[in-house]
């Protein structure tokens, strides 16, 4: 079964550039959400879209800023990148309104 | 104090034991639950899905709510050595999430002993 795909797996950075990471959800899942989990943290939300429009914000830095596409695939844009943006970025796809989020294997990003 | 608390461990149990983790939330306007496992450096992985109180077997695993006393629980039987991993309780308010997402535990690490 196809699952949520995200890229790159792995990304290093240097402090102040700026990183772009995609996700690719789950065929005819209309709703699509950002997590960050810190080293030894729970994920924490950051945004989400349902059908290609904004749906809801969570503790997204100014920033960040995501967007979601008319073939359904969403991308997370990080400037101004800072040492404590290093974690493991997970996107997860749903059905609205259906049985839980499905989760990508994450970007891990580290910025040095 | 964290809207969900869950104790990090981690619980280390014999291949073959029945396993208990569980989580404790505030906010009574929490309606769905979840609990996901998630192993070393992948995504969390869905296990179970409940909405409101009550009682939800798959397979080795039983997921109880009670929101009475704010406490959920994930029984695993006939735990493997492959059950190892970091089991994250999330809950919501809505079925998408809404403005706050999921609201996670902190995971307990669980390390079946062969």
């Amino acid at each position: 079964a196809a699952g949520v795909i995200q890229s790159p797996r792995h990304l290093i950075k240097e402090k102040r550039e700026t990183a772009t990471l995609k996700c690719y959800p789950i065929p005819r899942h209309d709703t699509v959400y950002w997590y960050q989990q810190g080293p030894g943290q729970d994920p924490q939300f950051l945004i989400s879209f349902y059908e290609k429009m904004q749906s809801d914000k969570g503790s997204i830095p100014d920033r960040f800023s995501a967007q979601q596409f008319s073939d359904y695939h969403s991308e997370l844009n990080m400037s101004s990148l800072e040492l404590g943006d290093s974690a493991l970025y997970f996107c997860a796809s749903s059905l609205r309104d259906r049985d839980g989020y499905t989760f990508g294997s994450g970007t891990r990003l580290t910025v040095v | 104090q964290k809207e969900v608390e869950q104790d990090p461990g981690p619980l280390s149990v014999p291949e073959g034991a029945i396993v208990s983790l569980n989580c404790t939330y505030s906010n009574s306007a929490f309606q769905y639950f979840m609990w996901y496992r998630q192993y070393s450096r992948k995504g969390p992985e869905l296990l179970m899905y409940t909405y409101s109180s009550g009682n939800k077997e798959d397979g080795r695993f039983t997921a109880q709510v009670d929101k009475s006393s704010k406490y959920i629980s994930l029984f695993i039987r006939d735990s493997q050595p492959s059950d190892s991993a970091t089991y994250l309780c999330a809950m919501s308010a809505t079925s998408g999430g809404g403005a706050d997402g999921l609201t996670f535990g902190k995971g307990t690490h669980l390390i079946i002993q062969p």
